[in-house]
């Protein structure tokens, strides 16, 4: 299993783009890369997922070095409601991908 | 389009208690299926998942027992609750068709164990 690290938290301010980085150095040739959004008291949300260089969609765009070492969250223009956990998942398989800690993401005003 | 229930949304049961919990899925055939139970302030645990009726795969050892009866129904049970089992107690479904396909997740129960 492909363990991650991420910061357990950041802040930001409404507007402001924010990256979150995960490091994932045993990644496997197989795997993806997926992240996920948690709310309080709701289940994690699928935001995003790629495999290498670039992938972009309405949220968020994700980044992917050429060593696949690290991947990159890009959030654009986050607002209040942004404020959230996010896990950073590695695997080829979802039985074999667990969620770490996450990164606690608080934007304020 | 496919949706996910979870119930009860919440929970009190004492130490000792039986539990169980149910989860169905509706609007997909042959899903996999995933128990996860998320503590206080922490990540999400996976401690069930289910590749076919029958089929249970254990992740950690607890007292905490699956079933899947039926293709859409996840069952989580325990004979006797622990302190440690109160949490939030996640069910979650993906399709078979692509392996690492993006999971769904239900509303949750919220589990206090006194």
């Amino acid at each position: 299993l492909a363990k991650t690290t991420q910061p357990i938290s950041m802040d930001s301010y409404e507007g402001q783009e924010v990256n979150i980085t995960c490091s994932h150095n045993n990644i496997a040739t197989n795997d993806y890369i997926t992240w996920y959004q948690q709310f309080p008291s709701q289940g994690p949300r699928f935001i995003i997922q790629g495999y290498k260089t670039k992938v972009t969609n309405e949220v968020a765009s994700l980044f992917i070095p050429a060593d696949r070492k690290s991947s990159t969250l890009s959030l654009p223009r986050v607002s209040l409601s942004d404020t959230a956990v996010y896990y950073c998942l590695v695997g080829d398989n979802n039985n074999d991908m667990r969620f770490g800690a996450g990164t606690r993401l608080t934007v304020k005003p | 389009s496919q949706t996910i229930h979870q119930w009860p949304a919440t929970l009190v049961q004492p130490v000792g208690s039986p539990l169980s919990l149910e989860c169905t899925v509706e609007g997909t055939s042959n899903p996999n299926l995933y128990w996860y139970r998320q503590a206080a302030g922490r990540g999400l645990q996976l401690l069930f998942y289910s590749v076919g009726i029958g089929q249970i795969s254990s992740e950690v050892p607890q007292n905490l027992s699956a079933s899947r009866p039926q293709d859409r129904q996840f069952i989580l049970s325990s004979k006797k609750l622990l302190l440690s089992d109160s949490g939030f107690y996640l069910c979650a479904w993906s399709s078979t068709r692509i392996a690492n396909n993006e999971q769904f997740f239900g509303p949750g129960t919220r589990l206090t164990v006194l």
